[in-house]
């Protein structure tokens, strides 16, 4: 079974701190590794994708990719209120562009 | 530039009953892949549809079947409902095996 773990949290920050989400999958031929965000009642929204070991930066979102420990993280700089959602962890596992999900990590953060 | 587009918004239907689920892809989009999300999860892959086929398949039944058409777009049915399926049906479009973008998403509500 391929698996991607997360933390189903919930994860709470307060404003302005770094919030630090954490994500584990089992194959080691993965390859893609995405972050959703998924606000309460809505759908997913990619945020983030990465596909080489080390940091990929975008505003207040760092990504960070370790294949050797097969874990994938998010860093998210000067959270903000509005940044409470649940974060969707996400690989390509096997060829072609099948996504494979972790449940999800629920980020609150509080004023 | 229309993101992805999914009809209709919310569906009842009662057990033993089919359904269909319509998807238009982003513009300059060639592939849709269809995820079902249970409550507090994450989505799950159903299939995808390129150059109108079927190229991949999760583990779902063969109660859930698809159409691509010309255009891009795309159907997803389910025949024999079951209350399991229940839950919110979610289209994603990319182009090849890039990046996929989310529509919306179909809430379904077996009774």
């Amino acid at each position: 079974q391929k698996e991607v773990e997360q933390n189903s949290g919930p994860l709470s920050v307060p404003e302005g701190a770094i919030a630090s989400l954490n994500c584990t999958y089992s194959d080691r031929g993965s390859q893609s590794f995405f972050w959703y965000r998924q606000y309460s009642g809505k759908s997913p929204e990619l945020i983030m994708s990465i596909y080489s070991n080390g940091d990929k930066e975008d505003g207040r979102f760092t990504a960070q990719l370790n294949k050797a420990s097969q874990y994938v993280s998010l860093l998210i700089r000067d959270s903000q209120p509005s940044d409470s959602a649940t974060y969707l962890c996400a690989v390509n596992i096997d060829a072609g562009n099948m996504l494979t999900f972790g449940g999800g990590t629920r980020l609150m953060v509080k004023p | 530039d229309a993101g992805v587009t999914q009809s209709p918004t919310h569906l009842i239907k009662t057990r033993g009953q089919q359904v269909t689920l319509r998807c238009s892809p982003k513009s300059g989009h060639d592939t849709v892949s269809w995820y079902q999300q249970a409550l507090g999860q994450g989505p799950q892959f159903i299939f995808q549809y390129y150059e109108e086929e079927e190229r991949q398949r999760g583990n779902f039944p063969d109660r859930f079947s698809g159409h691509q058409f010309p255009n891009y777009s795309s159907e997803l049915n389910v025949n024999a409902l079951l209350l399991g399926d229940s839950a919110l049906y979610l289209c994603a479009s990319s182009l090849a095996d890039r990046e996929q973008f989310f529509g919306p998403g179909t809430r379904l509500t077996v009774l």
